[in-house]
């Protein structure tokens, strides 16, 4: 089974400034992928970054990376120069990369709010 | 390239009431997903189909739940009659492969 654990029920963040949302894991699984989602308010949920289990570097989007601390089960999303549009809910969500276990397990989400 | 595309965005229905929802994937994503997502949560899966064929259905409600992806291209999850606790909004998903998952903007079904 997986799970995923985000702590942070709403975050603040000031424009131009960075945040971290955080994000925990726990699976059985030797080979995973992690993702982060960005949900808006009109509730489509966007695609932002993701992260294999074997990856070595961690990887990065634009203004967005990730934190990713395999021994601490961690995988953070790092928002740099934070933007008002950045304002939304965001998930942090794995799936098995083995098998035919696609689904995708997701966490409850942090809500950002970005203030001027 | 058009994303997932939902119909309708809204739907307000009585109790006992059916309702269908309606999903075209990206072209060419053979991977179809129908997420359920409560108020407060994140989404979790009730049903993947690859191509024409239900793979994973474990979490679907089959006594009032069902889907269909005739032709392995658009989708259609219907709920026969609804209840009060369905209410939430309903995901569609499509991928290629392993490659990442991109949703659809939802249903947000509200039932009274």
């Amino acid at each position: 089974a997986q799970k995923i654990t985000q702590t942070q029920p709403g975050m603040f963040v000031q424009e131009k400034e960075a945040v971290t949302l955080d994000c925990t894991y726990d699976t059985s699984d030797q080979s995973y992928g992690l993702f982060w989602y960005k949900q808006p308010s009109s509730g489509e949920m966007i695609f932002l970054i993701y992260q294999g289990s074997y990856d070595e570097q961690n990887a990065t989007e634009g203004r967005y990376s990730l934190n990713f601390q395999k021994a601490r089960k961690s995988a953070n999303l790092v928002i740099s120069a934070s933007q008002l549009g950045d304002s939304a809910m965001y998930f942090c969500a794995m799936r098995a990369l083995t098998g035919t276990a696609s689904k995708l397990t997701f966490g409850t989400g942090t809500r950002l709010q970005v203030t001027l | 390239e058009a994303g997932v595309v939902q119909s309708p965005r809204y739907k307000i229905i009585e109790k006992k009431q059916p309702v269908a929802f309606w999903c075209n994937p990206i072209s060419g994503h053979n991977t179809l997903y129908w997420y359920l997502q409560n108020l407060g949560q994140g989404p979790e899966l009730l049903i993947r189909y690859e191509n024409e064929e239900a793979v994973d259905d474990s979490q679907l409600p089959k006594d009032r739940f069902s889907a269909e992806r005739l032709k392995g291209v658009d989708s259609t999850l219907k709920i026969q009659p609804a209840e009060l606790g369905d209410s939430a909004v309903y995901l569609c998903a499509s991928s290629l492969g392993g490659q990442p998952q991109y949703f659809g903007p939802g249903t947000r079904l509200t039932v009274l």
